[in-house]
């Protein structure tokens, strides 16, 4: 199975800072044909469902703020949040979904300094 | 808005078989995937398989020999069965549709199952 490393396990940045979560694929998820990466982000608050922030590794889902970028290829992906607001506290985990089975990262805890 | 809700037994006995439903709200069953993933306490995601709304399936390997999911278009739910189960299998299950790209637009709260005698 592709194994994605995801870093740090846990996070805490004082608000309005930025905050950045790495992933790293054990295989390319770049597909030649499209040239798009097959990498996404989400977001899980406790007692709420996980929620999708961006797909192909760098667009965002309809509704998410634009403080949330992602980016990267190939293997090495970065999920960026510019301004970390209170309400951004949560698990954040990443997910290669070209190789089957789909593979996620361990996920991070972002916390408020 | 499309909401999920997965549905079972929260105790199994070892060696029983884990029966789950996902019962989907606010858009229809077909022209999707859907999606079952679990996360072992202290353990990352794990990507359990999916069924397309036609019927078609695609199981993790390392589960395969026990897993079985189904659809039921007319209750708009789908269904997963793992067979055999051990304390290994312990988890908060998901349900989530998934796009033809493999990600999953909406997911359940998540339940946990807990396998113990």
């Amino acid at each position: 199975d592709v194994v994605v490393t995801q870093s740090p396990d846990s996070l805490a940045v004082s608000l309005g800072e930025r905050a950045t979560i790495n992933c790293k694929s054990s295989q390319s998820v770049l597909h030649s044909s499209n040239n798009k990466n097959y990498f996404a982000w989400y977001q899980h608050k406790p007692g709420q469902p996980p929620k999708l922030l961006i797909s192909w590794a760098s667009t965002r889902e309809s509704g998410v703020p634009d403080r949330f970028s992602g980016s990267g290829s190939e293997t090495d992906f970065t999920l960026t949040i510019s301004s970390l607001q209170a309400e951004d506290v949560a698990i954040y985990f990443c997910q290669q979904h070209y190789f089957h089975p789909y593979t996620f990262g361990q996920g991070t805890k972002l916390e408020i300094k | 808005q499309v909401q999920l809700q997965e549905s079972g037994p929260g105790l199994v006995n070892p060696s029983e078989t884990l029966s789950l439903t996902c019962t989907v709200s606010g858009g229809s069953i077909s022209g999707y995937h859907w999606t079952w993933i679990r996360q072992p306490p202290g353990k990352g995601l794990e990507w359990i398989g999916h069924i397309y709304y036609s019927g078609a399936t695609s199981y993790n390997p390392s589960l395969k020999s026990r897993v079985t999911m189904s659809v039921d278009l007319s209750q708009n739910h789908f269904s997963l069965k793992l067979s055999s189960v051990t304390a290994a299998d312990t988890a908060v299950y998901f349900c989530a549709r998934t796009l033809d790209s493999g990600v999953g637009d909406y997911w359940g709260q998540g339940t946990l199952v807990t396998v113990s005698s």
